[in-house]
């Protein structure tokens, strides 16, 4: 079984503040590395699925960089709004079509 | 927009009892997961599907079985549900490169 490993497990931060999450994954037999977000209640919805080392994605406030040598992806929010509370998932994609997923990191956005 | 759904989103159950989990899709996706969700674990593959009656085990494939028999349908299915069975599951539909995934809204299963 893989080790798809994300950190921190929770964070809780102020409405305003920026803030970022660690994905560590399998340097070998890459293929795309996925981001996820769940809400409590909904179903996981992709943020973003990225294939190349260097690779950087941005949605709004939320980005993402890739570093496929090393094997870590980052996700950051910038100026973090309580609707950004969830849990994050990130999914590593090795040949073939199945995911593993880390354990995930809960973030909890005070007003 | 891709629809994922599933039978029930909270299901109690006796220990012993046999369980079927559905899930339809309505994108013809060729695959299709199932998953469950535990506390400090994350997402866990239990099988998947490529196709019609194909099926594969993915990670915890113990206890469970599936089922597809429609493109559009993958049931899983607990033949006698133990109460370590009680978790979150989640069914996910899959498209082509670069393989993303897409969610239902998941069932509680309760075993008693």
């Amino acid at each position: 079984i893989l080790n798809v490993e994300q950190s921190p497990q929770s964070l809780h931060v102020q409405e305003g503040d920026s803030t970022n999450f660690t994905c560590s994954f399998p340097s070998s037999n890459f293929y795309a590395l996925h981001w996820y977000r769940w809400e409590t209640a909904k179903s996981p919805e992709a943020l973003f699925v990225m294939t190349l080392n260097g690779d950087e994605k941005k949605k709004g406030r939320i980005s993402a960089t890739l570093n496929t040598k090393e094997g870590y992806s980052y996700l950051y929010i910038k100026g973090s709004q309580p609707e950004d509370s969830a849990t994050y998932l990130c999914a590593f994609g090795g040949s073939g079509d199945k995911l593993t997923f880390g354990t995930g990191t809960r973030l909890a956005v005070r007003p | 927009d891709v629809k994922v759904t599933q039978s029930s989103r909270y299901l109690v159950k006796r220990t012993g009892e046999k369980v079927f989990l559905e899930c339809v899709q309505d994108m013809d996706h060729e695959n299709m997961f199932w998953y469950r969700q535990d506390p400090g674990l994350g997402l866990r593959l239990i099988y998947f599907s490529y196709d019609v009656k194909m099926k594969e085990k993915g990670d915890i494939p113990e206890g469970y079985s599936v089922s597809r028999e429609k493109k559009e349908r993958f049931s899983l299915i607990l033949e006698s549900a133990s109460t370590n069975q009680t978790s979150m599951y989640l069914c996910a539909t899959g498209g082509r490169e670069p393989y993303e995934q897409y969610f239902g809204p998941g069932t509680r299963l309760t075993v008693t």
